[in-house]
């Protein structure tokens, strides 16, 4: 069976500090993960992908992931969050070979000035 | 390339009534997929359509249909409309083989409102 959870539906920091937005995951098969970021009233965009090549996953606006075979986690993170990070994040996998994606219920996450 | 494009971008509709809304693939992908966006249920996927057949389908009512065209462009449609179907409705499209690795580029999504 294949699932996805994301640990936290909120998460608030301060301008200037890390993000780290937890996901882990369940998976019959050799997965490939997904981080996308939805701004509001927009569609999703993706961050970044995990393809069974590196584990360091690295993406756009400076964010990162690492995938944890042993862990089951594939948890985002950003060394320094910027405001126009403020948005909600949704971590996917997909099984190989079925082109069926599985979505997490979200991580909004709050940037203080 | 062109993105995903998603028409119309905002409906408002009455209950009972029907809807359609359209989706235009990123060029080249041959694979579409529907999901479903509430502030409650998050979001879920309708369906998935690659080389106009219906590859996979998710847990909605037979009110909720979709086809594709041989173009790729695909269209889904909501017939007797209830409240609970206000939603943004998002269109994904991705080169769609079987290696999972493709991922889905999204569309902005349909905002729909039933009154």
């Amino acid at each position: 069976a294949q699932s996805v959870t994301q640990l936290d539906s909120h998460v608030s920091v301060s301008e200037g500090t890390p993000v780290l937005l937890r996901c882990n995951y369940s998976s019959s098969y050799s997965p490939s993960l997904f981080w996308y970021v939805q701004h509001p009233n927009k569609g999703l965009q993706l961050l970044l992908k995990y393809t069974s090549a590196a584990t360091l996953v690295k993406g756009i606006n400076g964010f990162e992931a690492e995938f944890k075979k042993s862990e089951t986690s594939f948890h985002l993170t950003k060394p320094s969050a910027h405001m126009s990070d403020a948005a909600e994040y949704f971590c996917v996998v997909s099984p190989y070979n079925f082109n069926k994606f599985y979505f997490g219920s979200g991580t909004k996450l709050n940037v203080k000035p | 390339k062109a993105g995903v494009t998603q028409t119309p971008r905002y409906l408002i509709k009455t209950r009972g009534q029907q809807v359609t809304l359209s989706c235009s693939p990123i060029s080249g992908h041959r694979s579409v997929s529907w999901y479903q966006q509430t502030p409650g249920q998050g979001l879920q996927f309708l369906f998935e359509y690659f080389s106009e057949t219906q590859r996979n389908k998710g847990n909605f009512p037979g009110r909720f249909s979709g086809r594709q065209f041989s173009n790729s462009r695909s269209e889904m449609n909501v017939s007797t409309l209830e409240l609970g179907d206000s939603a943004l409705y998002l269109c994904a499209s991705s080169q769609g083989g079987r290696a999972s690795s493709y991922e889905q580029y999204f569309g902005p999504g349909t905002r729909l409102t039933v009154t």
